[in-house]
């Protein structure tokens, strides 16, 4: 079946715009996570959600940063009044069921902040 | 905290040799997992073998395996025959299991393969 997808690809904005990132898990994951990878470093926690709820999101910087997951499928993740230090790829990964279950990774949004 | 550190930034192998990639880990849980992605030029994060705490035996996945230190907080990861399609950045990520899901990474390093 299909992997995680993610959309935008690309995303270019100015400060203090807002955006909207998607991702679409595999079908019937119920875990689905959102990270955030800068240049030159490994992914970095956001949020997690299990169905519709956000189980964890001690990774959300600030309170710019919101995600959802209405219908437990589909996720948004938002940034409001974006600043130019939010440029990164942001990645989705989904997991059957969560605990230890294997992520699996959407290709990423790359985030530009101008 | 947990952390983990990959200090090897950047790794060149011959085409059809083997290369190990280091890869500690610092926990004070009992319970954990371990894992490498390989994520190529185009981004996306592959997921590429997994090693729990408890596991006897070192995780093996074609041509890759996983060599567990638990008492070094080692968890290398061995390509065996290693092909130009291995060139990649590769990240060791650790989940605690009495945590919640998130998975922590490293740094990551850059293998480059070469004929």
């Amino acid at each position: 079946g299909a992997g995680v997808s993610q959309t935008p690809s690309n995303k270019v904005t100015e400060k203090g715009k807002y955006v909207e990132l998607r991702c679409d898990p595999i079908s019937g994951h119920t875990a689905l996570y959102w990270y955030r990878q800068s240049l030159g470093q490994g992914p970095e926690f956001l949020i997690y959600f299990q169905g519709t709820g956000a189980a964890d999101d001690s990774g959300l910087p600030n309170d710019r940063f919101f995600a959802v997951r209405p219908e437990g499928s589909v996720s948004t993740l938002k940034i409001q009044r974006t600043e130019r230090g939010d440029s990164a790829v942001y990645l989705c990964a989904s997991s059957f069921s969560g605990g230890e279950e294997t992520q699996y990774f959407g290709p990423g949004t790359r985030l530009l902040v101008l | 905290a947990q952390k983990i550190t990959q200090t090897q930034p950047g790794m060149f192998v011959q085409e059809k040799e083997a290369v190990t990639l280091d890869c500690t880990y610092d926990t004070s849980d009992q319970s954990y997992g371990l894992f490498w992605y390989k994520q190529p030029s185009s981004g996306e994060m592959i997921f590429l073998i997994y090693q729990g705490s408890y596991d006897e035996q070192n995780a093996t996945e074609g041509r890759y395996s996983l060599n567990f230190q638990k008492a070094r907080k080692s968890a290398n990861l061995v390509i065996s025959a290693s092909q130009l399609g291995d060139s990649a950045m590769y990240f060791c990520a650790m989940r605690e299991a009495y945590n919640t899901d998130k998975l922590i990474f490293g740094t990551g390093t850059r293998l480059q393969v070469f004929p």
